[in-house]
């Protein structure tokens, strides 16, 4: 059964403490995506991979780090330097970035609280 | 900030009714698409449109596009209940396909 996962769902973190959103994927996509959305928002871009051991930063990438070592995973950490953390993360991949290959496929997403 | 604008913002219509959103952007594009998010769920793709094609039906999704003034428009057609969700147009810029600008997205409420 092919997709994209995202663990864990609901996530507690104290402030000053350094979190990592898991996200992996079997549909053999090259592309990999991270999002943040806050209530009533659209997404924005915090960084993507186009191919392994390769990522770039979105447009707020402050406070965020990622790695991909393997292709289908794509971990996101949340650092202390984050000023406001709490949020709805969202993952996605794509086969490719050109053209119609850039179709992305998202997983369930997972929401991030700092009390 | 280059994220489109999906208009209306929010839209509440009884079933049976069409409902109809746009989005409008600001460069160049090489395609756009549009996706559909339950509340608290990850977005699903609905459809994409290439920037040569003007027109695009999916079931009872219709979208046009307009290059010159850089918009398109999703019509749902003889909605029902389980259409409920917010609407998000991306784009596809043509010379940087490597990332999808998402616009702000459009509430639809259908009521039974």
């Amino acid at each position: 059964d092919g997709g994209i996962t995202q663990s864990p769902k609901y996530l507690f973190r104290k402030e000053g403490q350094n979190v990592t959103l898991s996200c992996e994927q079997n549909l053999n996509h090259d592309a990999m995506y991270w999002y943040r959305q806050d209530p009533g928002q659209g997404l924005r871009l915090i960084y993507y991979s186009q191919i392994v051991n390769d990522f770039q930063k979105g447009d707020i990438a402050e406070g965020y780090s990622v790695s991909r070592e393997k292709k289908e995973s794509f971990p996101l950490t949340v650092t202390s330097a984050q000023k406001n953390p709490t949020a709805f993360y969202l993952c996605a991949s794509s086969i490719g970035i050109a053209g119609d290959y850039n179709e992305q496929f998202f997983g369930p997403g997972t929401r991030l609280t700092v009390l | 900030s280059q994220q489109g604008e999906e208009d209306p913002q929010a839209l509440s219509i009884q079933e049976g009714e069409n409902a109809t959103m746009n989005c409008s952007y600001k460069t160049s594009i090489n395609n756009l698409q549009w996706y559909r998010q339950n509340s608290g769920r990850g977005l699903v793709h609905l459809i994409l449109i290439r920037s040569n094609e003007r027109e695009k039906h999916s079931g009872r999704l219709r979208v046009t596009l307009d290059t010159s003034k850089k918009s398109s428009s999703l019509l749902i057609t003889a909605s029902r209940a389980a259409d409920t969700a917010s609407y998000f147009c991306a784009t596809a810029d043509s010379y940087n396909t490597d990332k999808l600008i998402f616009g702000t997205g459009t509430r639809l409420q259908v009521f039974p």
